[in-house]
């Protein structure tokens, strides 16, 4: 099936640095990527969609600004954390689908972010 | 926007025992994915089922799309099958999945 692979699997940092994630898709193009944060015990939440060559769109209440979303390629969106807080630590996961294969979306191995 | 429910929320069983998890869903999708997810994080999709029955293994999942729900059966479980279990369903008028809440389950042996 396809493989989406996203780097790095867990990351510290300190307070008000920056920390950028990897999504990317392996062995087929995805015009369009999946941004989810999931806190401890809880589901997923759609932070954004991330859109080649265009910018992304992000959910109510998701600030862009703190979220930064590139999608330059077809196959890798990354995601920056700007200037990032305690209350920022969370697991972030992308997701993409393959148009062709028709067998529905695949996640990354996500990201443990916790910031100190 | 679609409500996604997932029940029940959480779930003990002893190793052999089967069990059946349930998703409801508020509006018509194009696309149900059931998740494991694992101590680590990481989501292993088990089924790709927007409509239909499918078995793989001792997982079996039947989704009834015109009364929006679907059905995970795990049958003769075992405790590597502990963890989180999400139903996530795409609307016809989205582009992206929504998830439920999850079950929690723990196998016991």
């Amino acid at each position: 099936g396809a493989v989406v692979s996203q780097h790095p699997s867990w990351v510290i940092c300190k307070s008000g640095t920056s920390v950028k994630i990897e999504c990317r898709s392996l062995d087929f193009q995805a015009t369009t990527m999946f941004w989810y944060r999931q806190f401890p015990k809880q589901s997923l939440m759609l932070m954004a969609t991330s859109n080649e060559g265009s910018k992304a769109t992000y959910e109510q209440g998701v600030e862009k600004d703190k979220f930064l979303i590139n999608h330059a390629s077809l196959t890798l969106s990354t995601l920056t954390v700007t200037s990032a807080h305690p209350e920022d630590s969370s697991f972030y996961i992308c997701s993409a689908r393959d148009g062709v294969r028709h067998d529905g979306y695949t996640f990354g191995s996500g990201t443990r972010l916790t910031v100190v | 926007g679609i409500q996604v429910e997932q029940s029940p929320p959480d779930l003990i069983l002893q190793e052999g025992a089967n069990s059946t998890l349930r998703c409801n869903f508020s509006d018509s999708v194009n696309n149900l994915q059931w998740f494991h997810q694992n101590p680590w994080g990481q989501l292993i999709n088990l089924f790709y089922i927007p409509s239909g029955t499918k078995q793989n293994g001792r997982l079996s999942a039947t989704t009834v799309a015109t009364e929006r729900y679907s059905l995970l059966y795990i049958s003769s479980s075992q405790t590597t099958d502990s963890g989180v279990y999400f139903c996530a369903v795409k609307p016809n008028s989205g582009y992206a999945l929504n998830f439920g809440k999850g079950t929690s389950l723990l196998v016991t042996p």
